[in-house]
């Protein structure tokens, strides 16, 4: 039962290099997030997907784009990447139903570093 | 707008004694509370969460809180701490649209 996968582990790269995390669940849920965690700062949303074919701005979204690509996959898109990225990124996914869809899981992280 | 404060940013105690961790929040309407828990280097897992009912909830690895509405406070205690509770704990209050808000972290050192 692998829940929420995302890739890669770990990545470094150049200002203005561009990349695109990948993100799957396999729970079936319907809404889906992207967040970066900084030391001090807690996790802050970038984009979420309430469900599959929407998305919508968080809290930090400049300097990011979003695909849902179907309701098991969010890719999280980085255009220029800037040292200002450099952070750890967590996807998560909740659904079901009712109250339910207020518990979101969460993938272990993508670590990035922009040089 | 709603808010998450975890008071303390970092914790030491010693195997064996109890722990508490604070937590208050800001939010204008009956809110949805939880616990996570992130070991170095991994995500984030469940503790712990507060819908409506009981104020003072079950979780796992031993962990409970409760749910103080005057207070606006939900903090998380455990009567007996191990080595391997050692990590970082994250409140987080649902603030609708299914998003939740996080506070900034408690870092829990348990100590020989």
């Amino acid at each position: 039962n692998a829940g929420v996968t995302q890739t890669p582990k770990f990545q470094v790269l150049k200002t203005g290099q561009s990349m695109t995390l990948q993100c799957a669940q396999d729970m079936n849920h319907n809404s889906m997030y992207w967040y970066r965690q900084d030391p001090g700062m807690g996790l802050r949303l970038i984009y979420y997907s309430a469900s599959e074919g929407t998305t919508d701005k968080g809290e930090v979204p400049n300097g990011y784009n979003v695909s849902r690509l179907n309701k098991r996959e969010f890719s999280l898109r980085l255009e220029s990447a800037a040292p200002s990225q450099t952070s750890v990124y967590f996807c998560a996914s909740s659904g079901l139903a009712g109250v339910a869809k207020n518990i979101q899981y969460f993938g272990a992280g993508t670590r990035l570093s922009v040089l | 707008a709603q808010s998450v404060t975890q008071p303390d940013i970092h914790i030491t105690v010693s195997e064996g004694a109890s722990l508490e961790l604070r937590c208050n929040y800001s939010y204008g309407a009956t809110p949805y509370l939880f616990w996570y828990v992130q070991s170095p280097g991994q995500g984030l897992q469940l503790l712990l969460k507060y819908f409506s009912g009981d104020t003072l909830v079950q979780g796992i690895k031993g962990f409970e809180a409760e749910f103080k509405r005057s207070q606006s406070s939900f903090n998380l205690r455990k009567p007996s701490v191990h080595w391997s509770d050692a990590a970082e704990y994250f409140c987080a209050v649902g603030v609708g649209d299914y998003k939740l808000s996080f506070g900034a972290g408690t870092t829990v050192t348990v100590r020989a």
